[in-house]
């Protein structure tokens, strides 16, 4: 079945640094590509949804110029997050279409901002 | 707009009993349902769909029937397992769009 790699897995970082999270998808080509942030507890929120040669449509309120979005091929969409501080901890995740109403998630991101 | 809701939990069950999640939903026109599985630490892995009214979805002894009178996508097992430990989130497609729409998940506990 299809496959999606999300990459790395944990990541700890300093307060001020930015940190690059990459979704491949592995078998088969992802035009369009999601990211979700999950706090604690919570359900998934929305962030954006990124399109393969085209800019990511971000949901209300989530800051674009922090969270940066790049699908510059089928298979790779990657959001790196600037500037990072403590508040941006949290878990990552992001998803394929992978045709009708098929959607395969990646494993996940957890960051850490110290 | 659209909008799931799920019941509160966490769930907790002692192995082999019954276990019902309520869920439902708030869409216009004719929207496919699903339910989620995320375990620790890991992304969300799809349990099981339906795309229409009075569809059932069936995987790994869970099910769920599709409601359209009650606005309904219930998830149900007959006997849970310690593995069954997890986070259930019940979502919904809409008929016209790409994004998917959570309920809040449901933390499902199961003691040996």
């Amino acid at each position: 079945g299809a496959v999606v790699s999300q990459h790395p897995s944990r990541v700890i970082c300093k307060s001020g640094t930015s940190v690059k999270i990459e979704c491949r998808s592995l078998d088969f080509q992802a035009t369009t590509m999601f990211w979700y942030r999950q706090f604690p507890k919570k359900s998934l929120m929305l962030m954006a949804t990124s399109n393969e040669g085209s800019k990511a449509t971000y949901e209300q309120g989530v800051e674009k110029d922090k969270f940066l979005i790049n699908h510059a091929s089928l298979t790779l969409s990657t959001l790196t997050v600037t500037s990072a501080h403590p508040e941006d901890s949290s878990f990552y995740i992001c998803s394929a279409v992978t045709g009708g109403t098929g959607y395969t998630f990646g494993s996940g991101t957890r960051l850490t901002v110290v | 707009g659209n909008s799931v809701t799920q019941m509160e939990g966490p769930v907790t069950l002692s192995e082999e009993a019954f276990l019902t999640i309520n869920c439902t939903y708030t869409a216009t026109g004719y929207p496919s349902l699903f339910w989620y599985v995320q375990y620790p630490g890991e992304g969300l892995q799809l349990l099981l769909k339906a795309t229409k009214a009075d569809d059932k979805g069936s995987n790994k002894g869970f099910e769920a029937t599709y409601r359209k009178e009650t606005t309904s996508f219930h998830l149900e097992k007959g006997s849970v397992q310690v593995s069954d430990s997890a986070v259930y989130f019940c979502a919904l497609l809409t008929e016209y769009g790409n994004k998917l729409v959570f309920g809040a998940g449901t933390i499902l506990r199961v003691k040996s």
